[in-house]
């Protein structure tokens, strides 16, 4: 298996324009996982889906923020407009099952930088 | 205004040298805790995971160490590489969502 495949790996773009972020999962996992990381907060969680569905999207910082799991293979995270601060490296990641394994397999990242 | 960025504690060891990376986590409910590595300008690889039903658990070069008492966790690499160079982190589940919740991590340097 390739691994969770992130793209862009880069993109810059600028303030007030809209930015999507692509995922594609592990085939197979039934759980997927949007992360955040900065200097200023660490990694933070976004939302995460389950069997598509979003099940967590308390960690989204503002309505600006959107995602969607059309099916088992594919994930959006759309910023839309954009500002500086969102400059960041976000990560997918995806999991088999939980209740007995809670290991999350991460993508390369993307590095957004919005001038 | 100058931003300020989270400060990761850092772990300077010397190549063939033991390193050991500590992490406290909060909730005594947890069950599920996993280190992960991060390299730069990479995601998170995982490294090992331990259940809180056990106090111990060995890996390659590896040895993760809960304990529940104090809600200490520990990551023990044996005969440091330069190869080991990244950030740690911890997670823990907390057994009641699906998530993991990461702590800030620690940055291991080996010298030479």
């Amino acid at each position: 298996d390739a691994g969770v495949i992130q793209s862009p790996r880069h993109e810059v773009t600028e303030m007030g324009q809209e930015v999507t972020l692509r995922c594609k999962p592990i085939s197979g996992h039934d759980y997927l996982f949007w992360y955040r990381q900065t200097m200023m907060r660490g990694l933070e969680l976004l939302i995460y889906f389950n069997n598509n569905v979003p099940i967590d999207d308390s960690g989204m910082p503002e309505d600006r923020f959107s995602a969607k799991m059309p099916n088992a293979s594919f994930s959006t995270l759309k910023i839309q407009p954009s500002e500086p601060r969102d400059s960041a490296v976000y990560f997918c990641a995806s999991s088999a099952g939980q209740g007995t394994n809670y290991e999350q397999y991460f993508g390369p990242g993307t590095r957004l930088t919005v001038t | 205004g100058e931003s300020v960025g989270l400060h990761l504690p850092t772990l300077s060891v010397q190549e063939g040298d033991n390193s050991i990376i500590n992490c406290a986590y909060s909730n005594s409910a947890s069950d599920y805790f996993i280190w992960y590595k991060q390299e730069s300008g990479k995601g998170p690889q995982f490294i090992i995971d331990i259940r809180s039903n056990m106090d111990k658990r060995q890996g390659q070069r590896v040895t993760v160490l809960l304990n529940k008492t104090v809600k200490h966790l520990s990551l023990q690499i044996a005969a440091t590489q330069p190869g080991d160079s990244a950030v740690y982190f911890c997670a823990e589940n907390r057994g009641d969502t699906d998530k993991l919740i990461f702590g800030t991590g620690t940055r291991l340097q080996v010298f030479p």
